[in-house]
């Protein structure tokens, strides 16, 4: 079964700084797609990227960006020019592309961003 | 306009009695989800219906009972209310292809006493 790991509970970044979090996680599978998603303190989930395992190129989205390696199973994602709107609890998940839109979520990482 | 909506935000009730939470999406999407997510921040998905069709139901209590009249709406009723039912449900939505992004509700807490 696949699996979705976040080894960081918890992350603080300065104001202005780039912190990155991680993300493993674990299939057989060749096709799939990766994501993060962030909950801010109001609670409604956001998507932040997304990442199509057959490209080899990382996605970006403005100040966000991943770095997938595809060998090693990580999908970490890179936050620059942090702002205390970012700070969140950041799940990454993973879909297999034929299992009927059922993602498989980590446990979170929760962001404070100091001032 | 909210494209997830879901209510009651807040739901405090005693164990043992019956309560439901609705969903409504205005996105036109297919594919609607009920998620919940504990005390730990741990979501983990219950069910997913894809033009009315149940597509996903993950080992949940048969206490739990979802009831899609039509694909803009995914209700959640929910019998003999137990402690361990104490969580936020999320609604959410997506087109039905995978890879797609999803639409999260705000959430419904709901605490059995």
């Amino acid at each position: 079964a696949q699996t979705v790991t976040q080894s960081q509970p918890e992350m603080s970044v300065q104001e202005a700084e780039t912190v990155t979090l991680s993300c493993t996680y674990d299939t057989s599978e060749s096709d799939y797609y990766l994501f993060w998603y962030k909950q801010p303190p109001s609670r409604q989930m956001i998507l932040v990227i997304r990442q199509e395992a057959y490209k080899q190129q990382n996605a970006t989205e403005n100040r966000f960006s991943v770095n997938f390696q595809k060998a090693a199973k990580s999908f970490s994602l890179k936050i620059s020019d942090s702002q205390l709107g970012d700070a969140a609890m950041y799940f990454c998940a993973y879909e297999d592309a034929g299992n009927n839109r059922k993602l498989i979520w980590g446990l979170g990482t929760s962001l404070a961003v100091n001032p | 306009d909210t494209a997830v909506s879901q209510t009651p935000k807040y739901l405090v009730t005693q164990m043992g009695n019956d309560k439901s939470i609705k969903c409504e999406q205005n996105l036109g999407h297919d594919t609607m989800y009920w998620y919940k997510q504990d005390s730990k921040k741990f979501l983990k998905i219950m069910f997913s219906y894809n033009n009315k069709e149940l597509i996903i139901n993950e080992t949940v209590p048969n206490r739990f009972s979802p009831k899609s009249p039509d694909k803009a709406h995914l209700n959640l009723h929910i019998n003999s209310l137990e402690l361990g039912d104490s969580a936020v449900y999320f609604c959410a939505s997506s087109h039905g292809l995978a890879g797609g992004e999803l639409f999260f509700g705000e959430g419904s807490r709901l605490t059995v006493l």
